[in-house]
């Protein structure tokens, strides 16, 4: 088990230039989601996906953002046009959902940390 | 909706002192409750769990009781290293789907 993998893990790009980030979930598990976290504060939810279906995303997630994960396999979030708002930890997650799994642990890799100047 | 509220850091201990990281949540229902933590440099490792009420969680030595009568899940440690510094994140699970985190305290121990 090699744990959810992120790449990048820093990206530094100029205000209005697009990025893609790539996450690597834990090999059995269906369900994949994405958060950020600003400095000094919590992860805050963006969207999630089971298998390749993608569920359900937060209103943080503006027109600017999309993310897809094709095959149910890895995912990718991309911005458009970035700002420097968007300067952030992107971070993946990922879990296993069954019928009768309760406990929902999320597992997390190490993030990709974006600088927009 | 939803919500977790973490006492306000940063704490600094000594080596060896009680740890007590108070965590309050707002739900609909009896949501599973978490705690991860974020080392330097590090993502997100889940700490421990608890998904019913009375439920203990329990890891390295951190304890935290779910409590439905205070909607708390404080964290404890009875004795503290100087490897437990980090940032300590308390999360309910909303709607069996996405984590609501509280906004993180920072403890640094001194040796």
């Amino acid at each position: 088990d090699t744990g959810v993998s992120q790449d990048p893990r820093h990206k530094i790009t100029k205000r209005g230039q697009n990025v893609t980030f790539r996450c690597d979930p834990i090999s059995e598990h269906n369900r994949l989601y994405w958060y950020r976290q600003t400095l000094g504060q919590g992860p805050e939810f963006l969207t999630y996906f089971q298998n390749e279906a993608q569920l359900e995303k937060s209103r943080l997630l503006s027109d600017r953002f999309s993310a897809e994960r094709p095959k149910g396999s890895f995912s990718t979030l991309e911005i458009q046009r970035t700002e420097q708002g968007d300067s952030a930890m992107y971070l993946c997650a990922s879990s296993l959902i069954s019928s009768g799994r309760s406990s929902y642990e999320q597992y997390f890799g190490p993030g990709t940390r974006l600088t927009v100047t | 909706g939803n919500s977790v509220t973490q006492m306000e850091g940063p704490v600094t201990l000594s080596e060896e002192a009680f740890l007590t990281i108070n965590c309050t949540y707002t739900a609909t229902g009896y949501p599973s409750l978490f705690w991860y933590v974020q080392y330097p440099g590090e993502g997100l490792q889940l700490l421990l769990k608890a998904t019913k009420a009375d439920d203990k969680g329990s890891n390295k030595g951190f304890e935290a009781t779910y409590r439905k009568e205070t909607t708390s899940f404080h964290l404890e440690k009875g004795s503290v290293q100087v490897s437990d510094s980090a940032v300590y994140f308390c999360a309910q699970i909303q709607g069996a789907q996405k984590l609501v985190f509280g906004q993180g305290t920072r403890l640094t121990i001194n040796p």
